[in-house]
């Protein structure tokens, strides 16, 4: 299994920019998330799903959007990016719901100029 | 809204000590509490858990108590290691008004330096 996988590792947009961010996971998990990480401030919440065609909003969703049309992938998108975007971005995956172990993938680490 | 709060933010110990950091929560319908460990430049990953219905749990060198009337729930390892250096991180389940699915909500972190 190759678990939780994120795609591109790095990348530097230019402010105002669109791009998706990859996450797939091939353990038949259910439950998946979007975090970003910034320094002092932790995991914060950007959107979650708790299973194909159903997402919600975490703690700062603005300026992202998700779908989850399979079970097996979650794509992050930004619509215009802003250098408040700056950070890295860690999916992550369950089975079944947060009650779980949260696997995380390797990250992305975005650059917003 | 949810919130975790997580002290300290960095943590210096000597080898062999041990070391202790705490997290508070703001819902009190959490009850899921998990810890995670991210070493430098990798990703987080679960060291241990507890549920609402207990309030303790240990696995080896590491331990989580919980105290839900307070709120708080705290980690503990004992005889630390160089190999513990990591940045913690503590989290508790919590619920949306809007639609009723749980998440989790992650506190700020805790850099540990483990010093030889």
């Amino acid at each position: 299994n190759a678990g939780v996988t994120q795609t591109p590792k790095f990348q530097v947009l230019k402010t105002g920019q669109s791009m998706t961010l990859q996450c797939a996971q091939d353990m038949n998990h259910e439950y998946m998330s979007w975090y970003r990480q910034d320094p002092g401030m932790g995991l914060r919440l950007i959107h979650y799903s708790v299973g194909a065609g159903i997402t919600d909003q975490g703690e700062v969703p603005n300026g992202y959007n998700v779908s989850r049309s399979t079970t097996e992938d979650f794509p992050l998108r930004l619509l215009s990016a802003a250098p408040s975007q700056t950070s890295v971005y860690f999916c992550a995956s369950s089975k079944g719901t947060v009650y779980n172990e949260q696997f995380f993938g390797p990250g992305t680490r975005l650059t917003v100029l | 809204g949810e919130n975790v709060e997580q002290h300290p933010s960095t943590l210096s110990v000597q080898e062999g000590d041990s070391a202790v950091i705490k997290c508070t929560y703001s819902d009190s319908a959490s009850n899921y509490f998990p810890w995670y460990k991210q070493e430098l430049g990798k990703r987080p990953q679960l060291i241990i858990d507890i549920r609402s219905n207990v309030g303790e749990k240990k696995d080896q060198r590491i331990a989580v108590t919980l105290n839900k009337t307070a709120k708080h729930f705290s980690l503990h390892i004992t005889e630390t290691q160089p190999e513990d250096s990591a940045v913690y991180f503590c989290a508790a389940s919590a619920t949306m008004f809007s639609g009723g699915y749980n998440k989790l909500i992650f506190g700020a972190g805790t850099r540990l330096a483990v010093h030889p």
